[in-house]
């Protein structure tokens, strides 16, 4: 069964602290995504992987197609960066109907 | 422009009521999706709209009912809703289907049925 896996499922930490969260999923991808939802609800697309690593600001992503695995970095994080991060995945068969399955999401709350 | 409007932000409407939502893009895309997103759940794909045809319906009720008036617009028409179907709902477009690496999400409609 094609599945995606994030944790933690929350995570709450200090102003400054360095942040990572995981995801991890059963079988071959073709690409990764890498989402940030705030309690608004809009969505917004950070990083898209099919290998290695990207960077955008204090956001690093990096996956590992052997393992199955990729994490989101926060360096330095703050208030702002509090947002639920949902990590989204392109099965090679077998994925949801737009191609995408969804993990449930990590619940980042940042303190000052 | 590099964005997915979504109107209304809020839409408050009772059981009998008729409303639509609106979804709109102008970056050229010509795959538009909805997705209903209840409270700590990942999105859910609804409808999957390609060349302004519908594609894929995921077994959504048909008081919801989906229409793209063209290749910008995108429309959730609504009737005869239930409470439970309290949600957030997501627009998404994309230059094609499967999703394009580059999706772009609206602001979501938080939608409240009484």
């Amino acid at each position: 069964k094609n599945e995606v896996e994030q944790s933690p499922q929350n995570l709450t930490a200090q102003e400054g602290e360095f942040i990572t969260i995981n995801c991890s999923y059963s079988v071959g991808i073709s690409a990764l995504h890498w989402l940030q939802q705030h309690p608004g609800g809009g969505i917004v697309s950070l990083f898209m992987l099919s290998s290695g690593k990207k960077k955008h600001g204090r956001l690093i992503a990096t996956i590992n197609i052997q393992e199955k695995h990729s994490s989101l970095h926060i360096t330095a994080s703050h208030p702002r960066d509090s947002a639920v991060y949902i990590c989204a995945v392109r099965f090679l068969s077998g994925g949801g109907a737009d191609g995408l399955t969804f993990g449930k999401g990590t619940h980042l709350i940042i303190q000052p | 422009d590099t964005e997915v409007t979504q109107t209304p932000k809020h839409l408050v409407m009772g059981m009998t009521n008729k409303k639509s939502l609106k979804c709109e893009q102008h970056m050229g895309h010509r795959a538009m999706y909805w997705y209903k997103q209840k409270a700590k759940k990942p999105p859910e794909l609804m409808f999957v709209y390609s060349y302004e045809k519908l594609s894929i319906n995921e077994s959504v009720p048909s008081r919801f009912s989906p229409e793209c008036p063209n290749s910008s617009l995108l429309n959730l028409h609504l009737h005869a809703l239930q409470p439970e179907d309290s949600a957030l709902y997501l627009c998404a477009s994309s230059q094609d289907i499967p999703v394009h690496p580059r999706a772009f999400f609206g602001q979501g409609t938080r939608l409240t049925v009484v």
